[in-house]
């Protein structure tokens, strides 16, 4: 049962557009939604993350957007690079729990064309 | 500051036959994570480790998969005997503490092909 549902599997942007990034949840218990960075031959880097107490958070170009009713976040790349090109994967966790165990989504394959 | 170390960072075997991965987290991280990472997937926990002491290990296939953590540092994954779909990259992460959330950092991966 994939317990963080994350769409579109691929994009593709023009460089200087912007790339958005959606995923879904079930599991109320979550409060701990971070996006990671995967470039190919290297392991996920966290990017930004966010907590439910706020709507949204943002980091330069980067942007995470909250909606808590409807059990959904999104990641948006402003101005979008060449740079950016990489899978990115949205994740939950319990963060009160003594495990922090993080679900992952299925991940987002991410071109920018120059 | 050094990142997680894995070793070998390639490895091709046939089925049935035995396999081992190395991990070396960050220096002082209480915690240390394995994930198996299939082609189009999201990285999904295999085992968690608290110091030298198993916290998770409830999507451990137990019959083929065993991890251990010698002194609260290393970790080694050992898969005996492979299957085709065990063909993956393995993720070593780590992290200062536990819970709470302490950001987990990974390393580089093994890809692992079983022929």
């Amino acid at each position: 049962q994939q317990q963080v549902k994350q769409s579109p599997q691929s994009l593709i942007v023009q460089k200087g557009g912007i790339s958005i990034i959606n995923c879904a949840y079930e599991n109320t218990a979550f409060d701990y939604f971070p996006w990671y960075q995967q470039f190919p031959g290297k392991g996920p880097a966290l990017l930004i993350a966010i907590r439910p107490d706020v709507s949204e958070k943002k980091e330069g170009r980067f942007t995470i957007s909250f909606n808590k009713s409807a059990k959904q976040f999104s990641l948006h790349i402003m101005d979008s690079q060449p740079g950016d090109s990489a899978t990115y994967f949205c994740a939950a966790s319990k963060r009160g729990s003594t495990l922090g165990r993080l679900y992952f989504g299925r991940g987002t394959q991410l071109t920018v064309w120059p | 500051e050094a990142g997680v170390a894995q070793s070998p960072r390639y490895k091709i075997i046939e089925k049935r036959q035995s396999v081992a991965f190395w991990c070396n987290p960050i220096s002082g991280h209480a915690t240390l994570y394995w994930y198996q990472q299939i082609l189009g997937q999201g990285p999904k926990l295999l085992i968690q480790f608290q110091n030298n002491g198993v916290v998770d290990d409830s999507q451990l296939p137990k019959d083929r998969f065993s991890a251990e953590r010698l002194k609260g540092v290393d970790s080694t994954l050992k898969i005996q005997p492979a299957k085709l779909e065990d063909s993956a990259v393995y993720l070593c992460a780590s992290s200062l503490g536990t819970g709470g959330f302490s950001e987990q950092f990974f390393g580089p991966g093994t890809r692992l092909t079983v022929l």
